[in-house]
């Protein structure tokens, strides 16, 4: 099946720094990869969607020069949290859609394993 | 705005019984509906799915119902087992690739 990794899986950081989280497609290419965050006890809240290639597509309320997102090749999308506060502090996980697969529209999104950041 | 929504954060059920977890939604332009598996610390896996033109999708133990007109689904897990204790994730698709997601269910399934 296709494979999606983070890395890393857990990163804890001082108030001001900036963090990189890493997004692959492992056995497929992703035309389209997604970024969310989960706070605890909530759901997944999409935060951008990103085209290989392309500037990322943020949602509202999303501050794009905070978020930074990198999509430089159909396997690897990154997420730079900037400056980062306590208040970043969540669960991100990225999501790809493999690159033509349309008799399984029903799995469109496969999810990696998510990446814990706490920010002291 | 939230447009799909789980209204019970949890659910206890025992082994060998029915799980029922409910998901309503407000957006009538949602394509196909559908349901994820998640452990802590760890991405959602992919369940079960149903296009909107379907009332019914089964797979083994799991099976998915879709009222249209009371824009609501339901996951009905039987029976439920142990090693289906995990918290669970509606989501709908919006064309083209967006998926909105619920707050998540809980399912403890005790021996």
């Amino acid at each position: 099946g296709a494979v999606v990794s983070q890395h890393p899986s857990w990163v804890i950081c001082k108030s001001g720094t900036s963090v990189k989280i890493e997004c692959r497609s492992l056995d497929f290419q992703a035309t389209t990869m997604f970024w969310y965050r989960q706070f605890p006890k909530q759901s997944l809240m999409l935060m951008a969607t990103s085209n290989e290639g392309s500037k990322a597509t943020y949602e509202q309320g999303v501050e794009k020069d905070k978020f930074l997102i990198n999509h430089a090749s159909l396997t690897l999308s990154t997420l730079t949290v900037t400056s980062a506060h306590p208040e970043d502090s969540s669960f991100y996980i990225c999501s790809a859609t493999l690159a033509a697969y349309p008799t399984r529209f029903q799995e469109t999104q496969y999810f990696g394993p998510g990446t814990r950041l706490l920010v002291l | 705005d939230q447009q799909v929504k789980q209204n019970s954060p949890s659910l206890s059920v025992q082994e060998g019984r029915i799980s029922i977890l409910n998901c309503d939604y407000t957006n009538s332009m949602f394509d196909y509906f559908l349901w994820y598996k998640k452990y802590p610390a760890e991405g959602p896996t992919f369940l079960i799915s149903i296009s909107s033109i379907k009332d019914k999708n089964e797979d083994g133990r799991f099976t998915v119902f879709l009222n249209k007109s009371a824009k609501h689904l339901s996951l009905h897990i039987v029976p439920s087992q142990p090693g289906d204790s995990a918290v669970y994730f509606c989501a709908a698709h919006l064309y083209p690739d967006k998926l909105i997601f619920g707050t998540g269910t809980r399912l403890q399934v005790f021996p």
